[in-house]
């Protein structure tokens, strides 16, 4: 079956701008989370969406916010653009994101290269 | 915030040799995973272990748990020059997601 796809693989962004990232999860898997990827700060987790609510949250500023829609593809928003969210983001779908226990993995896309000039 | 710690940070090998890594973590989990990312690509699921499992094995994977020491171990037989990549443990806890540590880059010779 097809993997996580992400879009676009690379973008280039100037500071106050916005963008927005899409992911396509596996079929049948309903929990899409987003990370971020930086050489500094490692992966951070930003937030995770199942069944089109937002069921975790990391800490992140509200310039970042995603959805998911009906068919489980997410997408994430981040406004007013800084320099420091350049960055690996890094969208991951899992059946049922680890809850009730069910020690399911995740499976990655390939991410999307933002950098903020 | 991280819950797992890699160590070390980066490991340097000989084609043949065995990679032994390191990950150590903070809470009690329901299982830890170790991911595999090569330069600038998404993540690669290698393998899980539940909390109440102690060892597993896949391939030429083998993985430890001592959830009393809240460490687990990661070792690479017969490494290969396409082994060469970051790796990363995973620690799921609760209704949490996935946290990550920060990685060891591994680099096999030939």
């Amino acid at each position: 079956k097809a993997g996580v796809t992400q879009t676009p693989r690379y973008l280039i962004k100037t500071r106050g701008q916005q963008v927005t990232l899409s992911c396509s999860p596996i079929s049948g898997h309903r929990s899409v989370s987003w990370y971020q990827q930086t050489p500094g700060q490692g992966l951070q987790f930003l937030f995770e969406y199942f069944s089109e609510t937002q069921r975790n949250k990391g800490n992140f500023p509200g310039r970042f916010s995603g959805r998911q829609f009906s068919n489980s593809r997410s997408e994430m928003n981040v406004s007013t653009l800084e320099l420091g969210d350049s960055a690996l983001y890094l969208c991951a779908s899992s059946y049922n994101g680890g809850w009730g226990n069910l020690n399911t993995e995740a499976f990655f896309g390939q991410g999307t290269r933002l950098t903020v000039v | 915030s991280q819950q797992g710690e890699e160590d070390p940070q980066a490991l340097s090998i000989q084609e043949g040799e065995n990679a032994t890594m390191n990950c150590s973590y903070k809470t009690s989990i329901n299982n830890l995973q170790w991911y595999r990312q090569n330069s600038g690509r998404g993540l690669v699921h290698l393998i899980l272990i539940r909390s109440n499992e102690r060892e597993k094995h896949s391939g030429r994977l083998r993985v430890t748990l001592d959830t009393s020491k809240k460490s687990s171990s990661l070792l690479i037989t017969a490494s290969r020059a396409a082994d060469t990549a970051s790796y990363f443990c995973a620690t799921e806890s609760g209704n949490t997601p996935l946290v990550f540590g920060k990685g060891t880059r591994l680099s096999v010779i030939a």
